[in-house]
Order: C-alpha cells, then structure tokens, then sequence
C-alpha cells in the first residue's frame, strides 16, 4: 500500500512560521487531510486538499501538488498551544479508508 | 451531540483474555472505523464499516473482530489478547461523501501483561 513520509519532529519559536512536509510516492490519493494531536489525546481534523493548490483557513494552511506527491502544512504566528503532533494522511484511489504518516512533533519555545 | 464515544478509558488485560472495546456516534455517520496507535507511530488501520451489515480488514486486522449492527455502534472484539496488543485504540466516523474528514473518539489504552 501507499505510505506518506514526515519528519519526526520540528522546533520553532512563539510568533514565527512554521512549515510540515509530507511526501508520498505515488500519486494514487484522492486528496490529502491534515490533524492534529494532543499528547494523549485523540486526533482532530484539520483541514483537507482534494485539488492542487493552497487552502487556508485562519492561522493554518494546506498546500498539495499531486504531481509531485508533496503536501505541507504551514502554522502562522504559532501560539504556545500549537506544539502537538501533526498527521498527514490520504486515501487511495478505490479505497474507503485513510493512511496516515507517523506524524511530526511540533514543539513551539517561548 | 457527545459526537464519537469510546469506552472503557483504560483497561488492563492478562494475556490470553477477551474483551470488547464499545464505539458510538450519534452523528448519524455511515463510516466507522477502529485504529491502533503505537508509542510515537501514527495510526493504523484495524477494521472499518462502510454501514451496517458491511465491515472490512483494514492493515492490521489479525487478534481483531467487529461487527456493525446498527449505525451508531461499532465494537471492537479482541480474542486471547497478546503483550503486542498493547496500545491505544481510536474509534472515528465520518459522512460518506466526506471520508477523509474524520471526527475520533477520546481513545482507549490497553495493556496486556
């Protein structure tokens, strides 16, 4: 099956911006969600790309290039709040269900 | 709407025993599904139902069985429980038209020692 590759983990510092890759290798995926995750806690969703391009909304950003088999995820004016962990996942063509990446831990420093 | 519940929170097993984990949504979603989450590893799939009556393997299936006889409910049965077992179990649901946007219950960590 498809895999989505993430970095483990980022660091970045209150008020900056922050960018979170995920890469596949094929192109087979409907479209690309992110979530979030809390330390012990369960994920939320975030946003959704089904087409190439940005979609924002407020803080958050997605982009897609499906060509490229490349998501990201960018955070504006990060809060302390925003240190969690960040899954991209997708859905292969045919499928009913998503595969998600192992997730990046974002830790924001004062 | 309590949206995705999930009980128990914790459960401790020994090895070999049974039990069921309960999933409900009250969102009237026809997609359920039950995830696993391993210690800094993403989730992976164990089962999903598509509606009642309908359920399917996911990546990980083998020590698992569900069933889905109506909407709301999904249970998660594991059979003679292995130390690989251990994890945290996530129950989700989403509109069909809208599967990739998933709504997940609070989890259930199980330990089986």
């Amino acid at each position: 099956g498809q895999s989505l590759e993430q970095p483990s983990e980022v660091t970045a510092v209150e008020g900056a911006i922050v960018q979170i890759n995920c890469t596949y290798q094929t192109s087979g995926f409907y479209g690309l969600s992110w979530y979030q995750q809390h330390d012990g806690g369960a994920p939320t969703f975030l946003s959704y790309n089904a087409l190439d391009g940005l979609e924002e909304k407020g803080r958050f950003s997605s982009f897609l290039s499906r060509s490229k088999g490349y998501s990201y995820l960018l955070l504006k004016e990060l809060q302390m709040k925003d240190s969690a962990s960040y899954l991209c996942a997708g859905r292969d063509t045919g499928r009913r269900a998503l595969t998600f990446g192992s997730g990046t831990r974002l830790q924001v420093q004062p | 709407n309590a949206g995705v519940t999930q009980t128990p929170k914790f459960r401790i097993l020994k090895i070999g025993q049974s039990m069921t984990l309960q999933c409900a949504q009250d969102m009237n979603h026809n997609y359920m599904y039950w995830y696993r989450q391993d210690p800094g590893m993403g989730l992976k799939l164990i089962y999903y139902s598509v509606g009642a009556g309908i359920t399917d393997k996911g990546e990980v299936p083998n020590g698992y069985n569900v069933s889905r006889s109506t909407t709301e409910d999904f249970p998660l049965r594991l059979e003679l429980a292995a130390p690989s077992q251990t994890s945290v179990y996530f129950c989700a649901s989403s509109y069909s038209r809208l599967a990739d946007e998933q709504y997940f219950g609070p989890g259930t960590r199980l330990t089986v020692t």
